[in-house]
Parts: C-alpha cells; sequence; structure tokens
C-alpha cells in the first residue's frame, strides 16, 4: 500500500539558515512526487512535482526537491528561509493508473525572523 | 489560474443532523476530491469522481457521501452528522494522472 511519512511534525529555523524538510514514501512502482504548501486559513497550494528525469527539480519560492529512489526519499529544500516561508508543508505520492493522491501528515515550519 | 470554490467557508451543525458542503471548479477537470484535513493525521481522501455521476470510494468513507452532478460541480453529504466528522474539509480538482490538484479554501464544519 502507498503511504507517505514525514518524520517531523515541527521544525523551527532562523531567517537566513538553510532547510530541509523530510519525506519518505512507500510504493512499488515509480510514483508522481509533489510537495505542497499550505498557509494560514488557505488551502494547500503546490511548490513543485517529479515524475521523471534530473531528479533535482525546482519549485516556486527558490524551493528544491530531490528524488532518491534508492532511499525512498524526496526532501525538499531550501537554502535561505524567509519568515514568509512559515507554513504547513505536505508531501504527496499520487499513484500511475488510478488518480488518487496520499499524503503525509505535514511538516509546521516556524521561521524565526 | 485554476479555481476552485468551496461553500459554506464555515458550518455549524447538530449531531444528526443533515449537512452538505459544495464545491465548484472552473477548471474543466475531469477528476474531483473530497478530503478531510485533522492535526495528526495530514488529509485523508473520502471520496473522488472522475466525471459526471462518477463516484469513487477513498480511505475514510464511513458516514459521507458524494455526489457529482456536473464536470463543475461536487457534493459531499452528511446525512446523520456525528462530532467525530468536525473538521476541515477541502475539495480538489485534477485534470488527470499526475497532474496538479488545485484546492479551495476549504469548509470548517463542527457538530456539536
Amino acid at each position: 500500500a502507498q503511504s507517505v511519512t514525514q518524520p517531523d511534525a515541527r521544525v523551527t529555523v532562523s531567517e537566513g539558515a538553510s532547510l530541509q524538510l523530510r519525506c519518505k514514501y512507500s510504493y512499488s512502482a515509480t510514483p508522481y512526487l509533489f510537495w505542497y504548501v499550505q498557509y494560514p486559513r488557505q488551502g494547500l497550494q503546490l511548490l513543485l512535482k517529479y515524475y521523471s528525469g534530473d531528479p533535482v527539480v525546482q519549485g516556486v519560492n527558490g524551493f528544491e526537491a530531490e528524488f532518491s529512489k534508492s532511499n525512498s526519499s524526496f526532501h525538499l529544500r531550501k537554502a535561505s528561509v524567509h519568515w514568509s516561508d512559515s507554513a504547513v508543508y505536505f508531501c504527496a505520492v499520487g499513484n500511475t493508473g488510478y488518480q488518487n493522491f496520499y499524503f503525509g501528515k505535514g511538516t509546521s515550519l516556524t521561521v524565526i525572523p | 489560474e485554476a479555481a476552485v470554490t468551496q461553500s459554506p467557508r464555515n458550518k455549524v451543525t447538530v449531531t444528526g443532523g443533515n449537512v452538505t458542503l459544495s464545491c465548484r471548479q472552473t477548471n474543466s477537470h475531469n477528476y474531483m476530491y473530497w478530503y478531510r484535513q485533522d492535526t495528526g493525521h495530514g488529509l485523508r481522501l473520502i471520496h473522488y469522481s472522475y466525471g459526471a455521476g462518477n463516484l469513487q470510494i477513498g480511505d475514510v468513507p464511513d458516514g459521507y457521501k458524494a455526489t457529482r452532478t456536473t464536470q463543475e460541480d461536487f457534493f459531499l453529504l452528511l446525512e446523520l452528522a456525528s462530532p467525530s466528522q468536525t473538521s476541515l474539509y477541502f475539495c480538489a480538482s485534477s485534470a488527470g494522472q499526475g497532474n496538479t490538484l488545485y484546492f479551495g479554501a476549504g469548509t470548517r464544519l463542527s457538530v456539536l
């Protein structure tokens, strides 16, 4: 069965610091992988997605993620965070053949000015 | 920009009450979804649909019905609401396999 694990429920970093949010997935085939962000009182918005090709994919606002098939991971990174990056970040996997998506429980990011 | 509109934004009902949550998308997407978001659980899929008249069961369907009346409109029905259904509900749409989900702003439901 498909599943997504985000091991860190909460992360706090200082503004200007680098960031990595971890995501591990379980899926038998090559999945579609996504990172979404949820700002307070809003719906989720796409940051980036991956299916094939270069394992490092670029997203909006300076975010990038790296796919590792051997580790079944899709970690999100940013070189220098801003206070406005404070939000909840969700990793998701979409299965091929069926139009369904599975989400991790989310990581709440707090950026201290 | 894709648009998904949910109504109402907030709803309070009593145990045993009937509730209908509405969702409309103007993206001409085939797929529409209902998720609930709860602390400690993330997003869980209730029902989804790939076209008018179609309904697929998600991972947490108990106590929920859904109906897709048109390509644009997808409704979630709680016919005998229970306090365990107090949650934040999101509707989303997608063009198809591997495509991005576009989310509405959510409906916060409280069942007293």
